[in-house]
């Protein structure tokens, strides 16, 4: 079992939908990041986030310590959104561990 | 927010020779990279952990004398793939962050992409 799992692995959307990626880890961690990858490679940090819940345009990422998850939400959706959006985990020494990723469509 | 600039994007190179990759944080001192490695569909897995001015520390299973690190500066690391074989062909992507911790998020390079033929 991996440690850190995201839901779905793919999603494909309407244009305007609202998306939400789920991600639950198994181990003690100091912050969680979410990550968009383009098709590039190119690798963009959205969140850091070590509790409550934190707001960019229209993406907000929620963190609940207790039980280990982490969302990301997408409102309105467009398709320029369309990546691979990735949760990651700080451990110890600042060590990343990162989800497989969820490759998120969205179409016009 | 902070610039991490890696070079080359791209790069295609024979067996049994030797790829270096230059990883530079452009507006802040970075005391350690981080040198992460992505095969297709698969998440990114850490190769290794560099610190100015010293060694490298590199994961399990990742070997020290084929990827050689070299982290002589607060802004350059370079990750030098030696002896390069097809299997080595990969994304390879570097991150950045500030006082041995990444603090507020993290910075990460554009990524390259070595074929290896």
């Amino acid at each position: 079992k991996n440690e850190v799992e995201q839901s779905p692995q793919n999603l494909t959307a309407q244009e305007g939908e609202f998306i939400t990626i789920n991600c639950s880890y198994s181990v003690g961690i100091s912050a969680l990041h979410w990550l968009q990858q383009h098709p590039g490679g190119g690798i963009v940090s959205l969140f850091m986030l070590s509790s409550g819940k934190k707001k960019h345009g229209r993406l907000i990422a929620t963190i609940n310590i207790q039980e280990k998850h982490s969302s990301l939400h997408i409102t309105a959706s467009h398709p320029r959104d369309s990546a691979v959006y990735i949760c990651a985990v700080e451990t110890s020494g600042s060590r990343l561990t990162f989800g497989e990723g969820t490759q998120l469509t969205v179409n016009p | 927010g902070a610039v991490v600039s890696q070079h080359p994007s791209w790069v295609i190179c024979k067996s049994g020779t030797s790829v270096k990759i230059e990883c530079r944080s452009l507006d802040f001192q970075a005391t350690t990279m981080f040198w992460y490695r992505q095969f297709p569909k698969q998440s990114l897995m850490l190769m290794a952990t560099s610190n100015e001015g010293s060694k490298a520390t590199y994961e399990q299973g990742v070997e020290k004398d084929k990827f050689l690190i070299n982290h002589a500066s607060l802004t350059l690391s370079t990750l030098t793939v030696t002896s390069a074989h097809p299997e080595d062909s990969s994304f390879y992507i570097c991150s950045a962050a500030s006082g041995g911790s990444i603090t507020t998020e993290a910075f990460f390079g554009q990524g390259t992409r070595l074929t290896v033929v």
